[in-house]
């Protein structure tokens, strides 16, 4: 079946405005994640959704950035008034329920000009 | 805290060579979940193998193998006769029960296979 998608699959901003980012889970999966991977600085984690709820915000690094899921399926990840330190690969994975394996997107490249 | 350490940052290996990528994790837990994921070039993260606490045998898959030891918190992944596709950053992930299931990665390994 399909996998997690993402989109878009590359995002050039400028420095101050807002962009929204696209996950698709795989169909069936209840909980869904978003992860940041930047250079330097690994692979980390951001939001974990089960269902349309949010258990686990912690990693968000500001309230610059949000999230949500509709439906138990797509998710949408908001930056606002991106900073150049937003440039990154923001990956989104799904999992039949939270103690499941994580299967990952292609990921959506922001960069922030 | 929970926390996974890939010591090996880059390995360069000649292709048909055994390749084994270290990887030492920490947790106070006793149900968690282990994991190595593959990032070729492309940049997907694919999933290879995931291993939970209460199971300590080592598993085989075709030139892939996995080697998870409790007393020293290891969870060892070995090639057997690299291929240059097998050329990516291998990363090693942990799971705890106490953590809402997000994964803890280590920095992540580089292998080059060179024909």
């Amino acid at each position: 079946g399909a996998g997690v998608s993402q989109s878009p699959s590359n995002k050039v901003t400028e420095k101050g405005k807002d962009v929204e980012l696209r996950c698709d889970p795989i169909s069936g999966h209840t909980a869904l994640y978003w992860y940041r991977q930047s250079l330097g600085q690994g692979l980390e984690f951001l939001i974990y959704f089960q269902g349309n709820s949010a258990p686990d915000k912690s990693g968000l690094p500001s309230d610059r950035f949000s999230a949500e899921r509709t439906g138990g399926s797509v998710s949408t990840l908001t930056i606002q008034r991106t900073q150049q330190e937003d440039s990154a690969v923001y990956l989104c994975a799904s999992s039949l329920d939270n103690s499941d394996t994580q299967y990952f997107g292609p990921g959506t490249r922001l960069t922030v000009l | 805290a929970q926390k996974v350490t890939q010591a090996q940052t880059e390995i360069s290996v000649v292709e048909k060579e055994d390749v084994t990528l270290d990887c030492v994790y920490e947790t106070r837990d006793t149900t968690y979940y282990l994991f190595w994921y593959k990032q070729p070039p492309s940049g997907e993260l694919v999933f290879l193998i995931r291993r939970n606490s209460f199971d300590e045998q080592n598993e085989i898959s075709g030139r892939y193998s996995w080697n998870f030891q409790k007393s020293t918190s290891s969870f060892n992944f070995t090639i057997t006769a690299s291929q240059v596709v097998d050329s990516a950053v291998y990363f090693c992930a942990l799971i705890t029960a106490g953590n809402n299931r997000k994964l803890i990665w280590g920095l992540g390994t580089s292998l080059a296979v060179n024909p």
